[in-house]
């Protein structure tokens, strides 16, 4: 299927090595923030999810941190495998609802 | 559970005519959105229903999209007449509620006008 992730920034990592994706967001009263993965041909699937009240979250083999000084949002997977290779977005929403605003994107590529 | 609904998975039309795209989304979630996903970029909202009622339609280019959740369950988005920029992918998704739940994506139609 045609990629998704053509003009993105792409981070390029081998597998079994950590990856650390990041995304920096304009709007200071942004309160809820998550991290997608898309797949080539796929819709959005969600990863992990943080409130504004949180700086750190983690899942299983993901961790989001949330810089609020900075406005800056990072998703680190560990031991990152080939299933891992996709676009991966950063997207924020305002006052407790979920109208979200998607940043750019960053394409991952897991190199065996 | 069954995940978000989308059909066609494409669609190929020549600029001016008319296209609609349906959504059944997950059992249950009352909040139902329509996204426009250019290639090479992140998605953007179109339309958000909550139940039957529109939540937010601001960015829905209403001269020439529509969209209807008649009865708070499926949903369906129209084009007519369509532009060569309306090239892209349309998403739709539901949540369980509107307040800080995550969205669930659809696999999306991908449209392309020529």
């Amino acid at each position: 299927g045609e990629s998704v992730g053509l003009h993105l920034p792409t981070l390029s990592v081998q597998e079994g090595d950590n990856s650390i994706i990041n995304c920096a967001y304009s709007n200071s009263a942004s309160d809820y923030f998550i991290w997608y993965k898309q797949e080539s041909g796929k819709g959005p699937q969600f990863i992990i999810d943080i409130r504004s009240n949180m700086d750190k979250r983690q899942g299983q083999r993901v961790t989001v941190l949330l810089n609020k000084t900075v406005k800056h949002l990072s998703l680190q997977i560990a031991a990152t495998q080939p299933g891992d290779s996709a676009v991966y977005f950063c997207a924020e929403s305002t006052g407790g609802g979920n109208k979200l605003t998607f940043g750019t994107g960053t394409q991952l590529k897991v190199e065996l | 559970e069954a995940g978000v609904a989308q059909s066609p998975r494409y669609k190929i039309i020549e600029k001016r005519q008319s296209v609609a795209f349906w959504c059944n989304p997950i059992s249950g979630h009352a909040t139902l959105y329509w996204y426009q996903q250019i290639l090479g970029q992140g998605p953007k909202l179109l339309i958000q229903f909550q139940n039957n009622g529109v939540v937010d339609d601001s960015q829905l280019p209403k001269d020439r999209f529509s969209a209807e959740r008649l009865k708070g369950v499926d949903s369906t988005l129209k084009i007519q007449p369509a532009k060569l920029e309306d090239s892209a992918v349309y998403l739709c998704a539901s949540s369980a509620t509107d307040n800080n739940s995550p969205l669930h994506f659809g696999n999306g139609t991908r449209l392309t006008v020529t």
